[in-house]
């Protein structure tokens, strides 16, 4: 089945910087990769997606990449903020038509002000 | 606005209880999905289902059934709980062919 990979597992960095959570996935048939936050001690909020037929999406200082022949996505933060301090999980979706999500373990992202 | 909600934020059960946790979707979603969060191991799928009655094990089934009787009500049961079992428990929904899934507040469940 599908293996989500996450890296790092922590992340902390200076407001302003930009932050960078790097994905890899087993499954070659995985199509769909959306990525979550969750602030402490709150359910996991999608962020931004990406689907299989696309490189890159943007969404204000949030963007995304993939790379379907490394089988590898990312997540990118610029201008991060304090309240960008979150858990952040990438997640694949499962090959059979069942549509599982796979989760990574998490990144917990501190930005320092 | 989507809204899945739990019938617990906490719970605290002794060893060999049974213990339900109950999920509601209010959006008519197909799919509804039972994870449990430790920190540094991420969301596993303990079960799913894509339909009144339907159910399928996801990675971690042991020790957990699950009950969908009704479209917007998916329960996860625990028939004798364990120290173990001890974590934080999310369900989420989706509707079939979104792909986006929405999750619950979650359930701090702690067995003693």
């Amino acid at each position: 089945g599908e293996n989500v990979e996450q890296h790092p597992s922590t992340l902390s960095v200076q407001e302003g910087d930009s932050a960078v959570i790097k994905c890899t996935y087993s499954d070659s048939a995985s199509n769909y990769f959306p990525w979550y936050k969750q602030e402490l001690g709150k359910r996991p909020q999608l962020i931004i997606d990406i689907r299989s037929n696309v490189g890159e999406k943007k969404d204000q200082r949030i963007a995304v990449t993939l790379n379907k022949t490394a089988k590898h996505f990312s997540l990118h933060i610029t201008e991060t903020q304090p309240e960008d301090s979150a858990v952040y999980f990438c997640a694949a979706s499962g090959q059979g038509g069942s549509e599982k999500l796979v989760f990574g373990k998490g990144t917990k992202l501190t930005v320092n002000p | 606005d989507v809204k899945v909600t739990q019938s617990s934020r906490y719970l605290v059960k002794r060893t060999g209880e049974k213990v339900f946790l109950e999920c509601v979707q209010d959006m008519d979603h197909e799919n509804m999905f039972w994870y449990r969060q430790d920190p540094g191991l991420g969301l596993r799928l303990i079960y799913f289902s894509y339909d009144v009655k339907m159910k399928e094990k996801g990675d971690i089934p042991e020790g957990y059934s699950v009950s969908r009787e009704k479209k917007e009500r998916f329960s996860l049961i625990l028939e004798s709980a364990s120290t173990n079992q001890t974590s934080m428990y999310l369900c989420a929904s989706y509707r079939q062919g979104a792909e986006t899934q929405y999750f619950g507040p979650g359930t701090r469940l702690l067995v003693l």
